[in-house]
């Protein structure tokens, strides 16, 4: 059971290059999220999808953009990398919004440089 | 102040003792509260989710005192594999999104 799926797991990139997180999910969850985690910080929502179709921002939306491309998919853009971006990101999914307990990927570390 | 705070410890006890730790939220309106535990360098993983009349899922009992706006972890007999980081999640739906708020997690550290 693959769970959460996130790649990549490393990634370094420089200031002002973009990429894309991938994140896939096998558990028919209706949503989905996006965090980041910085050291002495908790998990904070850049954004998130309640259902198929929809996506809202979370507490840290600024500088990203996602897609719900279908019910197992939600990617995660970074348009112009900056290094305040650097991080570990974590995609999960649950039944329902908010109300159900989250399943997490591996996570994704990424480095801008 | 945040609107969900943690002691980041570390709590460092001996193997078999028992450690408590509390989570303090701000927000009356939060309707819904879990702990998660991870491990360095790893993903969160749900440990227990927290219920009213408090809950209990073996040597780990988990409480929510509204009244005072905290939620709070036991861990009885503690074990070298339980030292980790404890995060609590708490939830409260504003009337357009739901609002999920990560602890920044309590570390604790089993010694032999």
């Amino acid at each position: 059971n693959a769970g959460v799926t996130q790649t990549p797991k490393f990634q370094v990139l420089k200031t002002g290059q973009s990429m894309t997180l991938q994140c896939a999910q096998d558990m028919n969850h209706n949503s989905m999220y996006w965090y980041r985690q910085d050291p002495g910080m908790g998990l904070r929502l850049i954004y998130y999808s309640a259902s198929e179709g929809t996506t809202d921002k979370g507490e840290v939306p600024n500088g990203y953009n996602v897609s719900r491309l279908n019910k197992r998919e939600f990617s995660l853009r970074l348009e112009s990398a900056a290094p305040s971006q650097t991080s570990v990101y974590f995609c999960a999914s649950s039944e329902g919004a908010g109300h159900q307990p989250q399943h997490f990927g591996d996570g994704t570390r990424l480095s801008i440089l | 102040r945040k609107e969900v705070e943690q002691d980041p410890g570390p709590f460092n006890v001996p193997e078999g003792a028992t450690v408590a730790f509390n989570c303090t939220y701000s927000n009356s309106a939060s309707q819904s509260f879990f702990w998660y535990r991870q491990d360095c360098r790893k993903e969160p993983k749900l440990l227990m989710s927290v219920y009213s009349s408090g809950n209990e899922d073996g040597r780990f009992t988990a409480q929510l005192n509204r009244a005072s706006q905290y939620i709070s972890l036991l861990i009885r007999d503690s074990k070298l594999s339980d030292s980790a980081t404890y995060l609590c999640v708490v939830n409260s739906r504003s009337s357009s999104a739901s609002k999920i708020i990560f602890g920044s997690g309590t570390r604790l550290s089993i010694r032999p």
